[in-house]
């Protein structure tokens, strides 16, 4: 069975600090989907990025960025010059190739991150 | 306007009292899911469905029906609230044939309050 842990409950920084995002996944599929979400203090669900595990390429969009690593099963999210704004849940999540994901995917239980001013 | 709208936003309801958590989509998506969030505990699904005549069970289906009306609209049901239901709720929907990762595309939540 698919599972991803992301252990860090909680994570407060001062604004302008870089901070990381860990999250570890457990899969037997050698297809699959890696995602971020965030969830602002409004409720919402954002898409922030989808990875599939034939690219381990880091990906980098302006302040954000993403190291997949296959080797130890970890898929980290850093915010780089951290801001107010950024302060949210953060949900790592898996899905699995066979039958194309179509049992949904698996959520990690979030990290809440707060960035104080 | 939202490609994936739930109703209501907002509810609040009295334990044993029967709610209904509407999702409706213009994304011509034919999967439709349910999940529900629990602070500390991050999304697990309710029920999914790939048309209006394929309905599954999640990892937390007991005490919660459904109903897939129209390929665009899956109902969530709780024929009897306990407080313990009290939580977020969200609809999401996939396209496995653009894309076949399984990204969701999800409604705004509901929140629902059992008193």
């Amino acid at each position: 069975a698919q599972k991803v842990t992301q252990a860090q409950t909680e994570i407060s920084v001062v604004e302008k600090e870089d901070v990381t995002l860990d999250c570890v996944y457990e899969t037997r599929d050698t297809t699959y989907y890696l995602f971020w979400y965030k969830q602002p203090p409004s409720g919402e669900l954002v898409f922030l990025i989808r990875r599939n595990s034939f690219d381990e390429q880091n990906e980098i969009s302006g302040r954000y960025s993403w190291n997949f690593q296959k080797s130890t099963s970890s898929f980290n999210f850093t915010i780089t010059a951290s801001q107010v704004v950024d302060s949210a849940v953060y949900f790592c999540a898996l899905s699995e190739r066979v039958g194309g994901g179509a049992d949904g995917l698996t959520f990690g239980k979030g990290t809440h991150l707060i960035i104080q001013p | 306007d939202a490609d994936v709208t739930q109703t209501p936003r907002n509810r609040i309801t009295k334990t044993g009292k029967r709610i209904m958590l509407e999702c409706s989509q213009t994304k011509g998506h034919d999967r439709m899911y349910w999940y529900r969030q629990d602070p500390g505990l991050g999304l697990r699904l309710i029920y999914y469905s790939f048309d209006v005549k394929d309905i599954n069970k999640g990892e937390i289906s007991d005490g919660y029906s459904v109903s897939r009306q129209a390929q665009a609209k899956f109902s969530l049901s709780l024929e009897s609230a306990i407080p313990n239901q009290t939580a977020l709720y969200f609809c999401a929907t996939s396209d496995p044939v653009g894309l076949g990762t399984g990204e969701l595309f999800f409604g705004e939540g509901s929140r629902l309050t059992v008193l």
